[in-house]
């Protein structure tokens, strides 16, 4: 039973545009909400991160939007660029836990 | 600068052979993860362990193994290697504590099983 359903599993955006990738969720003990990006050669690295305390949190370009009730959350790119081609990953994890549950991926091309 | 280093990165072995593939990292943490990465699939949780000599099955367990004899350094074995274990790994590490759940990945090991 997959956790956590994240899509599209592709997306291609111009240059300038909003990239918007989505996920959701079924454990409600889950608190703790991350998104990770990975480049290619590379391992994946925290972008930013969620918690359920509140619906939004931005960084720069880079903003999660939080539904609590209906356990699912995004992330949008705000005038997307060439440079943020790469992967994404949404997780979802249980504090105490200390593991992470994480969605397929979704590669995003940002065209110049 | 946080560091989680992995012994190769690239590894071709031949079906049956035992497989070793080493993580290292430099900050203490008491949490070290092992994952699988294939197109389509995201990341799939092998193994984990949250202290020395301490280990729990994650999602994919079947095929591997795994070693924790010094809080640095957790190992992934394969016991014999097979074409369908032919994918990307990953290791992570992360503390323990509420406020950290950041997990910090090496560059990862593709491991091709001829």
């Amino acid at each position: 039973q997959q956790q956590v359903k994240q899509s599209p599993q592709s997306l291609i955006v111009q240059k300038g545009g909003i990239s918007i990738i989505n996920c959701a969720y079924e454990n409600t003990a889950f608190d703790y909400f991350p998104w990770y990006q990975q480049f290619p050669g590379k391992g994946p690295a925290l972008l930013i991160a969620i918690r359920p305390d509140v619906s939004e949190k931005k960084e720069g370009r880079f903003t999660i939007s939080f539904n609590k009730s209906a356990k699912q959350f995004s992330l949008h790119i705000m005038d997307s660029q060439p440079g943020d081609s790469a992967t994404y990953f949404c997780a979802a994890a249980t504090t105490n836990a200390g593991k992470s549950t994480f969605g397929d991926g979704t590669t995003l091309t940002v065209k110049p | 600068d946080v560091k989680v280093t992995q012994s190769s990165r690239y590894l071709v072995k031949r079906t049956g052979e035992k497989v070793f593939l080493e993580c290292v990292q430099d900050m203490d943490h008491e949490n070290m993860f092992w994952y699988r990465q294939d197109p389509g699939l995201g990341l799939r949780l092998i193994y984990f362990s949250y202290d020395v000599k301490m280990k729990e099955k994650g999602d994919i367990p079947e095929g591997y193994s795994v070693s924790r004899e010094k809080k640095e350094r957790f190992s992934l074995i394969l016991e014999s290697a097979s074409t369908n274990q032919t994918s990307m790994y990953l290791c992570a590490s992360s503390r323990t504590g509420t406020d950290y759940n950041e997990q910090f990945f090496g560059p990862g090991t593709r491991l091709t099983v001829l």
